[in-house]
């Protein structure tokens, strides 16, 4: 019962360094998202995909790349890390959004990123 | 913004009591959800309302929608030290993302 898995869970970084946070889903979903939640900020989109091999921009996506090769998982990539990107960073995943009805989101548990 | 705000942002009350807060919005909404987080973990879903529905009931969770005003509420009643948490409001507007709002903390005192 695994739902949406993220790694690592704690990374420490230095300024320039670059990375990757890895989402995957079990749940056979199409549309799959990554957030950072800031104090006094909430949550804020950074990229989200709605199938495989599509991705889009959210409202933060500076300096931030995401890849969709494979439907259950989603890559969230810092190429080079600034101290503004230290953050907690969700993955979250939903089954489709299309019409009214909507869809419930799942979440991971978060990744605590900080950058020196 | 189409960001949907919560509020109080903060919110302290005995355990018993009924705990309200409130998410405006600016936009046209298809539907509304409602998440709960608790301290260093993921958001959980709680409760959807579309926008042809007023209020929604599950369980001690009770949600109004007043798409007049763009506003909701989340009621929480008999509230126990298990519900201290952030509750966000997200809003799905016509296009394939939620959004979500700053949360309000809600802790309850046993």
């Amino acid at each position: 019962n695994a739902g949406v898995t993220q790694t690592p869970k704690f990374r420490v970084l230095k300024t320039g360094q670059s990375m990757t946070l890895l989402c995957a889903q079990d749940m056979n979903h199409e549309y799959m998202y990554w957030y950072r939640q800031d104090p006094g900020m909430g949550l804020r989109l950074i990229h989200y995909s709605v199938g495989e091999g599509t991705t889009a921009k959210g409202e933060v996506p500076d300096g931030y790349n995401v890849s969709r090769l494979k439907k259950q998982n989603f890559l969230l990539g810092l190429e080079s890390a600034a101290p503004s990107q230290t953050s907690v960073y969700f993955c979250a995943s939903s089954l489709t959004l299309r019409g009214s009805s909507g869809n419930t989101i799942y979440f991971g548990e978060g990744s605590w990123l900080t950058v020196v | 913004s189409q960001q949907g705000e919560e509020d109080p942002q903060a919110l302290s009350i005995q355990e018993g009591e009924n705990a309200t807060m409130n998410c405006s919005y600016k936009t046209s909404i298809n539907n509304l959800q409602w998440y709960r987080q608790n301290s260093g973990r993921g958001l959980v879903h709680l409760i959807l309302i579309r926008s042809n529905e007023r209020e929604k009931h599950s369980g001690r969770l009770r949600v109004t929608l007043d798409t007049s005003k763009k506003s909701s509420s989340l009621l929480i009643t008999a509230s126990r030290a298990a519900d201290t948490a952030s509750y966000f409001c997200a809003l799905l507007s016509g296009t394939y993302k939620y959004i979500f709002g700053t949360g309000t903390r809600l802790k309850v005192l046993a």
